[in-house]
């Protein structure tokens, strides 16, 4: 059973686009929401969190929305670059467990 | 500062062989994790620890089993090894906190068993 559901598995963008990655949950104990970021032949690096209490955090060109009551969230990366190139996890963690949930990965590829 | 680092990068087994993954850690974390990623699949827990000497199943852990004897270092070891274990295997570490602490993941082991 997948706890964390991501959509698309891949996405092709053009420079300066919009890229969106969209993830669903389903258990409502988690209360913690990560994305990270995996460039070829390297690990996972943490990119940016949320937590539910607020709907929306920004980083710098990446962007988190939380839908608490869908029980969903999307990573937003605003003028696409090829630098941006990478597969992408959500993730999903229970307080105090400290086990990480993640979703199937999405692999972004930005054409320059 | 090396962070996370795993040996060896790459391994390649016959069927029924065994071997063992190395994970060492330099951040004086107290969590550590082995995770495999698959394809379509995503990062999939096998097994963690909380400290040193204990260690707790994950989400996947059939096949494999793991030692953290020193808190650096945290062992995977596959008794007889399967095709279905073929994946990239990643370690993580993280520091104990009440609230969420980020995992540092290494550079990945490609295992391939055929």
């Amino acid at each position: 059973q997948q706890q964390v559901k991501q959509s698309p598995q891949s996405l092709i963008v053009q420079k300066g686009g919009i890229s969106i990655i969209n993830c669903a949950y389903e258990n409502t104990a988690f209360d913690y929401f990560p994305w990270y970021q995996q460039f070829p032949g390297k690990g996972p690096a943490l990119l940016i969190a949320i937590r539910p209490d607020v709907s929306e955090k920004k980083e710098g060109r990446f962007t988190i929305s939380f839908n608490k009551s869908a029980k969903q969230f999307s990573l937003h990366i605003m003028d696409s670059q090829p630098g941006d190139s990478a597969t992408y996890f959500c993730a999903a963690l229970r307080q105090g467990a400290q086990k990480l949930v993640f979703g199937q990965g999405t692999r972004l590829t930005i054409n320059p | 500062n090396a962070g996370v680092t795993q040996t060896p990068k790459f391994r390649v087994l016959k069927t029924g062989q065994s071997m063992t993954l190395l994970c060492a850690q330099d951040m004086n974390h107290e969590y550590m994790y082995w995770y495999r990623q698959d394809p379509g699949m995503g990062l999939r827990l096998i097994h963690y620890s909380v400290g040193e000497g204990t260690t707790a199943k994950g989400e996947v852990p059939d096949g494999y089993n793991v030692s953290r004897l020193k808190k650096q270092n945290f062992l995977l070891g596959l008794e007889s090894a399967a095709p279905s274990q073929t994946s990239v295997y990643f370690c993580a570490s993280s520091k104990w906190g009440l609230s969420y602490n980020e995992q540092f993941f290494g550079p990945g082991t490609r295992l391939t068993v055929l």
